[in-house]
């Protein structure tokens, strides 16, 4: 029930293309959603993040849909460019939970020039 | 503005040593977190301080210890060291010990041999 599971492990896009990952969640105690950024020998670093309360929320190229009964959420990168290449991560945590955030195991994003 | 500051960057120690890693808080905040990522996974939750308490623990055995001191700054100490304890550890900092957003510091990765 503490997992967060997350697809696909790995994905190649065309430079301009749309990325999409998906994570999924069982924990209803989980209110907060946020995706990470992490690139090699770096620690992760926000990107963007979603609570319940709206289905969608954007920053710029970045896009979260949430879609709480069926306890998925996505990201979805707009005209990817070769500096998106990078491991994301969704992540989840609840109120109770202070810092305790849940990981999903990653998928490693390449964006051909 | 500094952000979340880790030492040392790299270590290399042997079964059954004990390690001190070390983490400044990004400016302005109090709460430390400290998260254990194996190669190729997402982050694990190790252990949360909040006012010089640990408030927040995950599924880690009493090895792994930790501090805060009335400065925020933070250690986290593993003694008795496995080979499965070789990782990027990882430290955040966030204002408050409510769940939000979580700066992450680069990490120090312990080489256990």
């Amino acid at each position: 029930q503490q997992q967060v599971k997350q697809s696909p492990q790995s994905l190649i896009v065309q430079k301009g293309g749309i990325s999409i990952i998906n994570c999924a969640y069982e924990n209803t105690a989980f209110d907060y959603f946020p995706w990470y950024q992490q690139f090699p020998g770096k620690g992760p670093a926000l990107l963007i993040a979603i609570r319940p309360d709206v289905s969608e929320k954007k920053e710029g190229r970045f896009t979260i849909s949430f879609n709480k009964s069926a306890k998925q959420f996505s990201l979805h990168i707009m005209d990817s460019q070769p500096g998106d290449s990078a491991t994301y991560f969704c992540a989840a945590s609840g109120r109770n939970y202070g810092q305790n955030f849940v990981f999903g195991p990653g998928t490693r994003l390449s964006v051909l020039p | 503005d500094a952000g979340v500051t880790q030492s040392p960057t790299h270590l290399i120690k042997t079964r059954g040593q004990q390690v001190t890693l070390r983490c400044s808080p990004k400016s302005g905040h109090d709460t430390v977190s400290w998260y254990q990522q194996a190669l190729g996974q997402g982050p694990q939750f190790i252990f949360q301080y909040y006012e010089e308490e640990e408030r927040q623990r995950g599924n880690f055995p009493d090895r792994f210890s930790g501090h805060q001191f009335p400065n925020y700054s933070s250690e986290l100490n593993v003694n008795a060291l496995l080979l499965g304890d070789s990782a990027l550890y990882l430290c955040a900092s966030s204002l408050g010990a409510r769940t939000g957003e979580l700066f992450f510091g680069e990490g120090s990765r312990l080489t256990v041999l």
